[in-house]
């Protein structure tokens, strides 16, 4: 059964600070990595997909990714109260359905 | 990014009624469409996938013919639940993918959510 696993939190960072977020997968044949904001009673917004080793920078926001340790992060600088939601991570082989974490919650205090 | 519709936003019914959910790609065509249900402070929970032309698949333990899901066009699915019971007050979440390919390595783009709240 293929699990994604995030700590839940919440992870708390000061303004200005920055966040990371982690995740593990089970699945050795997943091919693509995504990152979801989800803000209370709102649906999932995707923010970064990565697909191979390293670092995928865009804006305040970087995705890492080691295919090796089944890992992927997500990195955000900078970090603003209104960052402050749900991160969900997705991870997918080929174009089957995403298999998502439970989320980790992210308070970014002013 | 790819947009993607849902109607309605929030809905209350007695129970015992059925209630219809729309999901509609604007830009871009959908061969499949997932639905998902998440209850408060829980992940999200896939329950089918829908799929254009033909029967859905639904995940083990969803009814059938509870959730009712038809994938008539390339650019709409419906989700129907049926004699809605105040247990399946949940908020439902459409995603599709771009068949086209166009929105890159697979990403799915979710509907707004709906809302439901059976009384």
């Amino acid at each position: 059964q293929k699990e994604v696993e995030q700590n839940s939190g919440p992870l708390s960072v000061p303004e200005g600070a920055i966040a990371s977020l982690n995740c593990t997968y089970s699945d050795r044949g997943s091919q693509s990595f995504f990152w979801y904001r989800q803000y209370s009673g709102k649906s999932p917004e995707l923010i970064m997909s990565i697909y191979s080793n390293g670092d995928k920078e865009d804006g305040r926001f970087t995705a890492q990714l080691n295919k090796a340790s089944q890992y992927v992060s997500l990195l955000i600088r900078d970090s603003q109260p209104s960052d402050s939601a749900t991160y969900l991570c997705a991870v997918s082989s080929g174009y089957s359905t995403l298999t998502f974490g439970k989320g980790t919650m992210l308070l970014v205090s002013p | 990014g790819a947009v993607v519709s849902q109607h309605p936003s929030r809905v209350i019914c007695k129970s015992g009624t059925s209630v219809k959910i729309e999901c509609r790609s604007l830009d871009f065509q959908a061969t499949t469409m997932f639905w998902y249900r998440q209850f408060p402070k829980q992940s999200l929970m896939l329950m089918a996938t829908s799929n254009e032309g033909s029967k859905a698949t639904y995940e083990q333990g969803v009814e059938k013919d509870k959730f009712l899901i038809n994938h008539a066009s390339l650019t709409l699915s419906t989700l129907t639940v049926t004699s809605a019971h105040p247990e399946d007050s949940s908020f439902y979440i459409c995603s599709a993918r771009d068949s086209l390919g166009r929105a890159g390595g697979g990403e799915l783009f979710f509907g707004e959510g709906s809302r439901l709240t059976v009384l």
